[in-house]
């Protein structure tokens, strides 16, 4: 594909259920990051994995997050028994070897916890 | 931690007005600076970087500086349109270069005709 994809688009949800979002990178982009927009917060950080190293889980907000990522593609962002708060867009991001700097971000889902 | 200032908004201009966002950060050693546009209905996109000081990055009749001594990376264009009507985000990857982008709170642009 010719850029980053996310699904679902939105995603609705009642509060304590789990939710699965999932981020297709670019073919050959071996760094994939997770990021949150909210009305709160901005933009922030969440997780990052490079290649074959142990990610970066330093924006995690809490233990009811987590992500992995499959044969160094294709990941997904698990959020258990959501909360309110969670409500957010949450964006992925991928980037060639090597560069860093060189972010494309997908579309993001629209997480809404009711 | 390392973090960025930018100034709130709105911003609200006539159509071919100069435009200046101001952004400041704060970080160890050298960071990379970055801003981002996120146009109405749309995903975020890097806009223009600098990776190092006094470098200007540029795009789209856009441009900024990357100021070490003011640790500041001020977003200005000469002459606005209405499509330039967006929220601009700047950002910093920090000297350890993980590639984790912090970013600013973001500044609504509105460009009337």
């Amino acid at each position: 594909g010719a850029g980053v994809s996310q699904s679902p688009s939105n995603k609705v949800t009642e509060k304590g259920k789990d939710v699965e979002l999932r981020c297709d990178p670019i073919s050959g982009h071996t760094a994939l990051y997770w990021y949150r927009q909210s009305l709160g917060q901005g933009l922030e950080f969440l997780i990052y994995f490079q290649g074959n190293s142990a990610p970066d889980k330093s924006g995690l907000p809490s233990d009811r997050f987590s992500a992995e990522r499959t044969g160094g593609s294709v990941s997904t962002l698990t959020i258990q028994r959501t909360q309110q708060e969670d409500s957010a867009v949450y964006l992925c991001a991928s980037s060639p070897p090597n560069a860093p700097h060189e972010q494309f971000f997908g579309p993001g889902t629209r997480l809404t916890v009711l | 931690g390392d973090s960025v200032t930018q100034m709130e908004g709105p911003v609200t201009l006539s159509e071919e007005a100069f435009l200046t966002i101001n952004c400041t950060y704060t970080a160890t050693g050298y960071p990379s600076l970055f801003w981002y546009v996120q146009y109405p209905g749309e995903g975020l996109q890097l806009l223009l970087k600098a990776t190092k000081a006094d470098d200007k990055g540029s795009n789209k009749g856009f441009e900024a500086t990357y100021r070490k001594e003011t640790t500041s990376f001020h977003l200005e264009k000469g002459s606005v349109q209405v499509s330039d009507s967006a929220v601009y985000f700047c950002a910093l990857i920090g000297s350890s270069n993980t590639g984790k982008l912090i970013f600013g709170q973001g500044t609504t642009l509105q460009v009337k005709p």
